[in-house]
C-alpha cells in the first residue's frame, strides 16, 4: 500500500526557511485522482493544514500562511516538497504529509499520513 | 474559514463503555467532515471521512452520523487501545479546518 515519509532538517534558524519533502511509496505520486497536502502540530497543540499539490502542478495554500509558502512536485521521484520562509518559534512543529484523497460526494479527507518531522525553529 | 468545535475537550471512560465525541462547524458543511484518531506520539490516521463512512480496516466499534453542522462520532464499547485524542476535519471549503481535540482516556 502507498506510504508516505518526511525527511528533512530537524533544526531551523529564524528567519531562514524551512524545506522539507516527502516521499512517496507503493504507487506513483501521478496515478489516482488524488491531492498531496502538508499539514502540521505544534508541540502539544492541534493540526494545521498547510496546503495541498495536485499532480498537475496546481496548489491550493492555506491564507494564514500563504505568502510564505511553496509547495512543488516532482513526479519523476514520486516526491513533493514543502518551503517555509521566513520561519519564527511559532513554526515549531511536527510537520505530516498525507495524500489527500477525494470524492465528488464526500469532500476531502487524508490517508495515509507520514509519519511526521519535528522541526524546530531556534538559533 | 469555518471554525470546527469539539466537545468535550477530554474525557475519561471505562473499558466496554459507549463514547461519544461531538463536533459542531461555524456553518453547514454538509457532509463533508472526517474523523482522525492519534495515539500519542504517532501520526492521527483515518477513522471515518464524509460523516459516516468507516474507513477500510477499522473496527466496527467505531461510527459516525450527522450533517449540516452537527456531527458525532460513537464508539460502541471501548477498548484499551482507543486511548488517543480523536480530530474532527471538514473539508466543505478551503482552507480544511480541523477541531481542537478532544482526548480521551481510559479509567
Amino acid at each position: 500500500q502507498v506510504q508516505l515519509q518526511e525527511s528533512g532538517p530537524g533544526l531551523v534558524k529564524p528567519s531562514q526557511t524551512l524545506s522539507l519533502t516527502c516521499t512517496v511509496s507503493g504507487g506513483s505520486i501521478s496515478s489516482g485522482d488524488y491531492y498531496w497536502s502538508w499539514i502540521r502540530q505544534p508541540p502539544g497543540k492541534g493540526l494545521e493544514w498547510i496546503g495541498y499539490i495536485y499532480s498537475s502542478g496546481s496548489t491550493y495554500y492555506n491564507p494564514s500562511l500563504k505568502s510564505r509558502i511553496t509547495i512543488s512536485i516532482d513526479t519523476s521521484r514520486d516526491q513533493f516538497s514543502l518551503k517555509l520562509s521566513s520561519v519564527t518559534a511559532a513554526d515549531t512543529a511536527v510537520y505530516y504529509c498525507a495524500r489527500d484523497c477525494n470524492s465528488i460526494r464526500g469532500g476531502h479527507w487524508f490517508d495515509p499520513w507520514g509519519q511526521g518531522t519535528l522541526v524546530t525553529v531556534s538559533s | 474559514d469555518i471554525q470546527m468545535t469539539q466537545s468535550p475537550s477530554s474525557l475519561s471512560a471505562s473499558v466496554g463503555d459507549r463514547v461519544t465525541i461531538t463536533c459542531r462547524a461555524s456553518q453547514r458543511i454538509s457532509s463533508y467532515l472526517n474523523w482522525y484518531q492519534q495515539k500519542p506520539g504517532k501520526a492521527p490516521k483515518l477513522l471515518i471521512y464524509a460523516a459516516s463512512s468507516l474507513q477500510s480496516g477499522v473496527p466496527s466499534r467505531f461510527s459516525g452520523s450527522g450533517s449540516g453542522t452537527d456531527f458525532t462520532l460513537t464508539v460502541s464499547s471501548l477498548q484499551p487501545e482507543d486511548l488517543a485524542t480523536y480530530y474532527c476535519q471538514q473539508s466543505y471549503s478551503n482552507p480544511y479546518t480541523f477541531g481542537q481535540g478532544t482526548k480521551l482516556e481510559i479509567k
